[in-house]
C-alpha cells in the first residue's frame, strides 16, 4: 500500500511569483486536506477537497486555491507569495464517510522558501 | 473551534512510562478526542482516538476524564523514536468538513 507522497520536497520562490505543490493519495482515499505549518507551530488547516470539489476551508484568503483529480490526487496553488507563505504543506488522505473515526494520513510536506 | 491545552513540553527517560495531559474544557458531547504525533522531519501520524472510554492500541493508551474535559496519552515504555511533538485535537466535523484543529503540542524528549 502507497502512502501519500508530496512533491517537490523543497522549493524556493520570491515574493509575488506563483507556486503548485503536488499530493498522491493513499490507494482508496477520496478525500484530501491541506494544511500550512509554519516553524514552531502547529498546522494550520487550509481548505478540504472531496469528490474534486472545496468541501470546507479555514482563514485562508482567496490566493489559496486548489484542485482535486478523477484520481483523487490533488494541487495546492499560491498566487502572489508573500514572505509569510513560508511554511511547510502538509497534505493529508482520509475516507470520507461521516465517520468521526477517518484517520488522515499525511505526506511527508512540501518545504517552501518565500524570498 | 474546540480548544486544547497541553503543556509545551515534557522529558522521559528511556524505557520508563510517560503521561502527556491535555485539557478540552469547551468540549461538545460528540467531538471525538484525537492524538497525532509528529517525528522530526515527517508530517504526523495518527496515535490514537477516544470519545468517552479509554482507548488501547498498539502504540499508547488514552485516559479521557469522566467529564472529558481532559485527557492523557499514556506511552508504557518510552524509546529514543518517541520523541516528537505529540497534539491533542479535537475532531471537528461541523458543516460535513473533517478537519483537524492543532494546537502548537507537547514536544516530548527521551533521554536515554
Amino acid at each position: 500500500e502507497t502512502g501519500v507522497t508530496q512533491s517537490p520536497t523543497h522549493l524556493i520562490k520570491t515574493r509575488g511569483q506563483q507556486v503548485t505543490l503536488r499530493c498522491s493519495s493513499q490507494s482508496g482515499h477520496n478525500t484530501v486536506s491541506w494544511y500550512q505549518q509554519a516553524l514552531g507551530q502547529g498546522p494550520q488547516f487550509i481548505f478540504q477537497y472531496y469528490r474534486e470539489e472545496e468541501n470546507g476551508r479555514g482563514n485562508f484568503p482567496p490566493r489559496f486555491s486548489g484542485l482535486q483529480f478523477p484520481n483523487y490526487s490533488s494541487e495546492l496553488n499560491v498566487n502572489a507569495l508573500e514572505l509569510d507563505d513560508s511554511a511547510l504543506y502538509l497534505c493529508a488522505s482520509s475516507i470520507h464517510s461521516g465517520s468521526y473515526t477517518d484517520t488522515q494520513y499525511f505526506g511527508p510536506g512540501t518545504r517552501l522558501t518565500v524570498l | 473551534d474546540a480548544k486544547t491545552t497541553q503543556p509545551n513540553s515534557m522529558e522521559s527517560n528511556e524505557e520508563e512510562p510517560v503521561h502527556l495531559p491535555c485539557n478540552h474544557s469547551t468540549i461538545s458531547g460528540t467531538d471525538y478526542i484525537h492524538w497525532y504525533r509528529q517525528l522530526p522531519s515527517q508530517g504526523p501520524e495518527y496515535v490514537i482516538h477516544g470519545l468517552t472510554s479509554n482507548v488501547n492500541n498498539r502504540m499508547a493508551s488514552l485516559a479521557i476524564a469522566e467529564d472529558r474535559k481532559s485527557s492523557t496519552l499514556i506511552l508504557h515504555r518510552a524509546t529514543l523514536r518517541d520523541a516528537a511533538v505529540y497534539y491533542c485535537i479535537l475532531r471537528d466535523l461541523s458543516y460535513n468538513t473533517d478537519k483537524l484543529i492543532f494546537g502548537t503540542g507537547t514536544r516530548l524528549q527521551v533521554f536515554p
